[in-house]
């Protein structure tokens, strides 16, 4: 069945310096791929997505970039903020399918 | 306010002793999903429902059950609850199937003795 990898499981940053998070899925019919923060005794949210007819996405600070024949994806956060200390899950989902898989999760540590 | 409400937010409770876990949606979506989220883990796929009366299986089912008899309620139910069950539990409701954005509610920590 489908799989999705994530790394690291733990990122420590500077304030200010940028964070990457790396995903790889397995089903090459995965069209879907979301990013959800959840931080500290929170529910996940979504920050955002992309779908694969598109290479890369960018909100303000923060990008998701996809690599089809790869199949990875990654998030990258510029600039980091204490805010940004979260946990961090990627997803992959497919059109056709009502199941959407979660990597394992990155916590990313801001420190100031 | 949407929201998606899940009770309670938390239950301490005893190795085989049913209990349900409720959840309501109020932005009418026709999608509704319990993950389960543990150290390491990431959120593991319990069941999902396409709608009223239609559920399905995710990747861990076993020892759960579900029912959607209107559309904004989808209650967890733990028939027999074994203290590996203890975890988080997210309830999560989005437009239709598992590709559009998720809305979660503010989880249930479960502990079985």
């Amino acid at each position: 069945g489908e799989n999705v990898e994530q790394h690291p499981s733990t990122l420590s940053v500077q304030e200010g310096d940028s964070a990457v998070i790396k995903c790889t899925y397995s089903d090459s019919a995965s069209n879907y791929f979301p990013w959800y923060k959840q931080e500290l005794g929170k529910r996940p949210q979504l920050i955002i997505d992309i779908r694969s007819n598109v290479g890369e996405k960018k909100d303000q600070r923060i990008a998701v970039t996809l690599n089809k024949t790869a199949k990875h994806f990654s998030l990258h956060i510029t600039e980091t903020q204490p805010e940004d200390s979260a946990v961090y899950f990627c997803a992959g989902g497919v059109d056709s399918s009502y199941k959407l898989i979660f990597g394992s999760g990155t916590r990313l540590l801001v420190r100031p | 306010e949407a929201q998606v409400t899940q009770n309670p937010r938390y239950l301490i409770t005893v190795t085989g002793k049913k209990l349900t876990v409720t959840c309501s949606q109020n932005m009418n979506h026709e999608y509704m999903s319990w993950y389960r989220q543990d150290p390491g883990l990431g959120l593991r796929q319990i069941y999902y429902s396409m709608n009223v009366e239609v559920t399905d299986k995710g990747d861990v089912p076993e020892g759960y059950k579900v029912s959607r008899k209107e559309k904004r309620n989808f209650p967890l139910i733990l028939e027999s609850p074994s203290p590996n069950q203890t975890s988080l539990y997210f309830c999560a409701s989005g437009w239709n199937r598992g590709n559009s954005p998720l809305h979660f509610g503010n989880g249930t920590r479960l502990t079985v003795t």
